[in-house]
Order: structure tokens, then sequence, then C-alpha cells
């Protein structure tokens, strides 16, 4: 139980251009899930927490009008980079917590190239 | 705000030995929860253990075990017998039992078993 999965796995896409990754909650229910950015050797760093049915919480520093977070339903966060750009080149991890349990689960990553 | 400091970036140990590595943390809350997450090459984060900071017993799954010092605000990671799967990198995480559901990391110490 409990898997995380997002989608796609990887995605190239030109400079100027949005790309949307999904997070899905497989087996439970999530009303919270985040969204983590991960350059090479380094730990997790918290972008947001995707609150399903009201506005994300950004982490300071994350550019709420770049990385567009809509969490619509109970199993389903998504996360739209818009107008990426090279710099925004990086690997997202999201993760969930079924309800009234302390762990959080990962999804797999989505490594995004922008050319 | 809570912190999580892990001091060793790497480390490295022979197949079937044992090797433990460090994490400590600073809070001033007394209910809390910790972790244990390898992340191998692939990139996908694997919850190893958890310990509840209310419970005394170190928390154990089969080779994988902890000693958890509340007092002195540590939590080591045992592994014994290790494997070539045990290669990753290891996060120790903080989660407050309030408040919001963030999990703090710490920057990781990745491992290397040596055949």
């Amino acid at each position: 139980g409990a898997v995380v999965s997002q989608h796609p796995s990887w995605v190239i896409c030109k400079s100027g251009t949005s790309v949307k990754i999904e997070c899905r909650s497989l087996d439970f229910q999530a009303t919270t899930m985040f969204w983590y950015r991960q350059f090479p050797k380094q730990s997790l760093m918290l972008m947001a927490t995707s609150n399903e049915g009201s506005k994300a919480t950004y982490e300071q520093g994350v550019e709420k009008d770049k990385f567009l977070i809509n969490h619509a339903s109970l199993t389903l966060s998504t996360l739209t980079v818009t107008s990426a750009h090279p710099e925004d080149s990086s690997f997202y991890i999201c993760s969930a917590s079924p309800l009234r349990t302390p762990t959080q689960y990962f999804g797999p990553g989505t490594r995004l190239t922008v050319l | 705000a809570q912190t999580v400091t892990q001091s060793q970036p790497e480390m490295s140990v022979q197949e079937a030995e044992t090797v433990t590595l460090s994490c400590t943390y600073d809070t001033s809350e007394s209910d809390y929860y910790l972790f244990w997450y390898k992340q191998p090459p692939s990139r996908q984060m694997i919850l190893v253990i958890r310990q509840e900071a209310y419970k005394q017993q170190n928390a154990t799954e089969n080779r994988f075990s902890v000693n958890f010092q509340k007092a002195a605000k540590s939590f080591s990671l045992k592994i014994s017998d290790s494997q070539l799967g045990d290669a990753a990198m290891y996060f120790c995480a903080y989660r407050s039992a309030w408040g919001d559901d963030k999990i703090i990391f710490g920057k990781g110490t990745r491992l290397h078993i040596l055949p």
C-alpha cells in the first residue's frame, strides 16, 4: 500500500513552453501533497504544499506564478512549470501522506530538461 | 525552527559488515517523528524506518535499526549485514507531530558498499 505515482517520469521541452507534472496517490486519499525539487547530489528542497480544494502554500523564494499547483481531488495534484527556462531543469518529486499517518510516501520523480 | 544535521557526507562499508549513519536534530518540541529514507540510484525515495518520539523503544526493520537518544537529540541508523543493494543516499528527516505536515531533511549521507 501507500503508492504514489508521477507522470511523466522524464520530459524534455523547449524554453518558453509549459510543462505539467502529475502526482497521484494510487491506493489512498491525501488532503495534502508536497512538491520538492532536487539538484544533483543534494537533498530535497520543499517547494510547496498542495492542499486539496484550496490554494497551495509556497516556500519562501519559490515563484507562485512560475510553479502553478492544483490539487483538484484527494488523489491528484499537478505542478505546472510555466514558461520554462533552462534553469528550471531539475528533478521534481512529489509526496503524500495517507490520512492520519505521519509518514510521507514519495513518487518516483520527474526529470525535467529545458532546452 | 527545526534542523537536521548529517555530518557524514559519505561512508563506505564492506559487504556483510555493519555500518552506522549519524543524525542529530534540533527542536524545542516534545512530540515528533523521525525517519530514515533511502534514495538509490533510481532516485525513488524509500522509507527505511520511522521512530515516534514518545516511544522509548528503538525502531527496527529487519537489518535496519535506530539508536534514538531523545535527550541528546540523536537518531543514528545501523545497517547490519550490509548488502550491495544498500548502496544509496540516506536522508534523516524530522516531522513535527503537530501543526503542518512538512518534513525537514538532512543533507544526506552517501553509503558505498565494498564487495
